[in-house]
């Protein structure tokens, strides 16, 4: 069964930066085709994408804040690890973490997808 | 970068009713998008993929379609458990991006 877990403080101060992890098991991130993204959702707001790191330690992040995010992964913990800096109130959401798996749809779009979430974790920026 | 907007809102139904609910793509996306559905407090699940292509364990009544910049998700005949929010979701090129969703409520 595969699950993915986050984990990482609840509050944070504004400026202060954030660390989140990402406790992946049932699959491994050393197995070719396997990548965890990190997906955030304001309050009663719409999904975001963050960032994205694959088994062969291929990154991607979001335009709009690849100057405040970093993501790496343990593979020996089975982890991934997302570093946002510079926390501002209006980063206030739940973040989860997700598996990309490549699924190979019936005719074209056959990509990776997020098929597995965690349950998210809400994070608050305040002082 | 790609936008993705979801069409209605919000979307009041019945028990029983057929609903479709529009992602059009800011630029064509071929089939790299995929459809999910969230209660409250609890994460995204993946229902569709591919634009068509229905993942594991999701009802039949449920179905996606469409290719380039307009997508429809349908939900045959409406179940309880189905009032929730629906978001669609490219994955053509980075930045993946969402719809801002739709909620389905019960009427």
């Amino acid at each position: 069964q595969i699950t993915l877990k986050e984990s990482g403080p609840t509050l944070v101060k504004p400026t202060q930066s954030l660390t989140l992890t990402c406790t992946f098991s049932g699959s491994s991130l050393n197995a070719s085709g396997v990548g965890v993204g990190w997906i955030r959702q304001p309050p009663g707001k719409a999904l975001e994408w963050l960032a994205l790191i694959y088994w062969d330690d291929e990154k991607r992040h979001s335009p709009s804040l690849k100057s405040r995010l970093t993501i790496s992964k343990d593979t020996s913990k089975n982890q991934v690890v997302l570093t946002m800096t510079n926390m501002d109130p209006v980063d206030t959401a739940t973040y989860y973490c997700a598996r990309s798996f490549f699924l190979a749809g019936t005719g074209t779009g056959s990509t990776y997808y997020f098929d597995y979430w965690g349950q998210g974790t809400l994070v608050t920026v305040s002082s | 970068d790609i936008q993705l907007t979801q069409s209605p809102s919000f979307l009041s139904a019945s028990v029983g009713d057929r609903v479709t609910i529009t992602c059009r793509a800011s630029q064509g996306i071929s089939s790299y998008l995929a459809w999910y559905q969230q209660k409250p407090g609890k994460a995204p699940k993946l229902l569709i993929y591919a634009a068509s292509t229905l993942q594991s364990g999701v009802p039949s009544r449920f179905s996606g379609s469409g290719s380039g910049t307009e997508f429809t998700l349908t939900i045959s005949s409406l179940q309880p458990e189905d009032f929730a929010t629906y978001s669609c979701q490219h994955l053509h090129s980075y930045p993946y991006s969402f719809g801002q969703g739709t909620k389905l409520e019960i009427k």
